[in-house]
């Protein structure tokens, strides 16, 4: 059965602490790996995809990185408007639906 | 408008009855899909659309639920008969299509009370 592994399931931080979130997945196959934010009472908004082992993709404080197994979103020097939901996502096949994991939730405090 | 549309924003409806919940896509974007979304848990895939393809309708979950996306554009989801476990964030998101790039944008999301 494919599936979406991602932990912590919650994650407090100090404004400048850095870390890392994880999405495992055992799935058939993978065309692309997805990373969204959601923020409380919004749809999720599209932050990166991943297509390959070895890819990484960074945008602001944000990098995001795949291997074979696993995906890590790396948060550097976080600010309290980082604090949201982290899904991530995979896509087995060309316009098949997103398989998602039940997300992380950072909290970054000040 | 330049992001996925979606109507209403939120549903209050008593149990045992008909809700339609509205999406309208990306201009362009031929794939469209609605997720359910319920408290604490992963986004729930319900159906697909792409272009004038068949659905893909494996995710709805039992005959009460159905979709229809007219003109390849606007989709409408509809739940018959609600019940409160029906209650929960519906969203819908597009994309360009199949093999044309298919970085997937979401709406806002239709939030569904049963009482």
């Amino acid at each position: 059965e494919d599936q979406v592994t991602q932990s912590p399931e919650a994650l407090r931080l100090q404004e400048g602490e850095s870390s890392s979130l994880n999405c495992s997945y055992t799935v058939s196959g993978l065309r692309g790996l997805f990373w969204y934010r959601q923020d409380p009472g919004k749809g999720p908004e599209f932050l990166f995809t991943l297509y390959s082992a070895g890819e990484e993709k960074e945008k602001e404080r944000l990098k995001a990185t795949l291997t074979k197994k696993e995906s890590f979103l790396h948060i550097t020097a976080p600010k309290p408007e980082d604090s949201a939901t982290y899904l991530c996502a995979v896509q087995i096949q060309a316009g098949t639906a997103l398989i998602f994991g039940k997300g992380t939730t950072l909290s970054v405090s000040s | 408008g330049a992001g996925v549309s979606q109507s209403p924003s939120n549903k209050v409806t008593e149990k045992g009855k008909d809700v339609e919940l509205r999406c309208d896509p990306i201009s362009g974007h031929t794939a469209l899909y609605w997720y359910r979304q319920s408290l604490g848990q992963g986004l729930e895939f319900l159906i697909y659309f792409q272009g004038n393809s068949a659905p893909d309708k494996s995710g709805l979950p039992s005959d009460r639920f159905s979709a229809e996306r007219t003109g390849g554009s606007v989709s409408t989801l509809t739940i018959q008969r609600t019940q409160q476990e029906d209650s929960a964030v519906y969203l819908c998101a597009s994309s360009q299509g199949r093999f044309s790039g298919n970085t997937i944008y979401f709406g806002e999301g239709s939030w569904l009370t049963v009482v």
